[in-house]
């Protein structure tokens, strides 16, 4: 079964902190996908990264930063000098390929609320 | 590019009518459309997968007489909330890939259904 877990519900830092926020997967296929997607108070899911599963090589971009461990299924997204205006919902999301079945449905973890304090 | 609107962004209906929620691909042909649903502070739950001119693939406990999808063209995935009632009430998102090796998938802006 796919599964995607965010095991923190809520985490809230003070501007210029650095904050990890932890992604857990379960999946029983070989080839897979990973995301990142950050969703604003506007609601709109805001694309940040992808990830297949044949590359675990860690990914810096600006102030973001992912790693990926595939010995410990994991997917965690790190956010350098948080700003203010990283206050959003994060969620981590799974897709499974099947080859020339695969339709790309996303397995969405809870999320994670995180609030940066001026 | 890659754009998909959904029409309208938020919708106050009575209980009992039926709502009708429009996804548009702006600027590519969308093999795959896929409508999501989400509670306040919860996550984003996949209701369907529509294939173009194909009938929707429903997920386990979502219901296909209350929640019509209809996928007619490449471009445009319209989910019908018939008969709604308040707990149907939510913010639904669709999002639409065009295939590819990547499947990638670009999401809606949302829908915002109020039903009073």
């Amino acid at each position: 079964a796919q599964k995607v877990t965010q095991a923190q519900t809520e985490i809230s830092v003070v501007e210029k902190e650095d904050v990890t926020l932890d992604c857990v997967y379960e999946t029983r296929d070989t080839t897979y996908y990973l995301f990142w997607y950050k969703q604003p108070p506007s609601g709109e899911l805001v694309f940040l990264i992808r990830r297949n599963s044949f590359d675990e090589q860690n990914e810096i971009s600006g102030r973001y930063s992912w790693n990926f461990q595939k010995s410990t299924s994991s997917f965690n997204f790190t956010i350098t000098a948080s700003q203010v205006v990283d206050s959003a919902v994060y969620f981590c999301a799974l897709s499974e390929a099947h080859g020339s079945s695969n339709t790309g449905k996303l397995i969405f973890g809870q999320g994670t609320t995180l609030q940066v304090k001026p | 590019g890659a754009v998909v609107s959904q029409h309208p962004s938020r919708v106050i209906c009575k209980s009992g009518t039926s709502v009708k929620i429009e996804c548009r691909s702006l600027d590519f042909q969308a093999t795959t459309m896929f409508w999501y649903r989400q509670f306040p502070k919860q996550s984003l739950m996949l209701m369907a997968t529509s294939n173009e001119g194909s009938k929707a693939t429903y997920e386990q406990g979502v219901e296909k007489d209350k929640f019509l999808i209809n996928h007619a063209s490449l471009t445009l995935s319209t989910l019908t909330v018939t008969s709604a009632h308040p707990e149907d009430s939510s913010f639904y998102i669709c999002s639409a890939t065009g295939g590819g090796s990547s499947y990638e998938q670009y999401f809606g802006p949302g829908t915002r259904l109020t039903v009073t």
